[in-house]
């Protein structure tokens, strides 16, 4: 069982916009900031998306990140067939004293 | 351009000890603007933080790993390593090392990543 929770899956036609939520708590995602990351399948993780709304450098404006009390989100807008991945929110975790990630959603582009 | 690759046997039997570094290429480690992190991922499951060192070899650790686990800096400074102790088969996972970006502390920003390696506790 996740910290953060994260819907298991989620899924979009090319072009359309999607959103992914990462619900946490006061100790959690209300104290710290958000961070979110991209798996493909079959590599490492890759940093989409820090301090809740920035983009590393190489990241598309098509993925933005917001936060809002205990809970984030992911949009991906103008969906890609490569963006079918996985992706987990992250923060830190004030009482577990802990980095947490939530459980991870499947994004599937049909 | 910052590389990180990491080493170590892919195989470890049940009660001994899992090792495994963390080389750097491209960079230093020595910048204070950054952590070093160890993660891990079981088979077909999520993300699961290990513990992170600063190159003066402060460290942080995940409470429910912390009586297993031990991270340093390696004498050649750029290299880190993990050391897991009393593994059991529930140790069985792909392991990552990762920056970390410290623009806040305690930071979940892990920008750099290695390829990860897969490590299996079997006897």
């Amino acid at each position: 069982q996740s910290v953060l929770t994260q819907p298991p899956s989620a899924s979009g036609t090319p072009g359309q916009r999607v959103t992914i939520s990462c619900s946490g708590s006061s100790s959690d995602i209300g104290s710290n900031t958000v961070n979110w990351y991209q798996q493909l399948p079959g590599t490492a993780p890759r940093l989409l998306i820090y301090t809740n709304n920035q983009r590393p450098s190489g990241v598309p404006d098509r993925f933005s990140g917001s936060k809002s009390g205990t809970s984030a989100s992911l949009a991906i807008s103008g969906l890609q067939s490569e963006d079918d991945a996985y992706y987990y929110c992250a923060t830190w975790d004030d009482s577990l004293n802990s980095v947490v990630f939530g459980g991870g959603t499947e994004l599937t582009v049909l | 351009q910052l590389q990180l690759q990491e080493s170590g046997p892919g195989l470890v039997k049940p009660s001994e000890t899992l090792s495994l570094t963390c080389t750097v290429s491209g960079g230093s480690m020595s910048s204070s603007s950054y952590y070093w992190g160890w993660l891990r991922q079981p088979p077909g499951k999520g993300l699961e933080w290990i513990g992170s060192i600063n190159y003066s070899g402060i460290t942080y650790f995940n409470p429910s790993l912390k009586s297993r686990v031990s991270i340093s800096v390696g004498r050649s400074k750029n290299q880190f390593s993990l050391k897991l102790n009393s593994v059991t088969a529930a140790d069985t996972a792909v392991y990552y090392c990762a920056r970390v970006d410290i623009a806040e502390l305690p930071s979940s920003a892990f920008d750099i990543w290695g390829q990860g390696t897969m490590v299996t506790v079997s006897s």
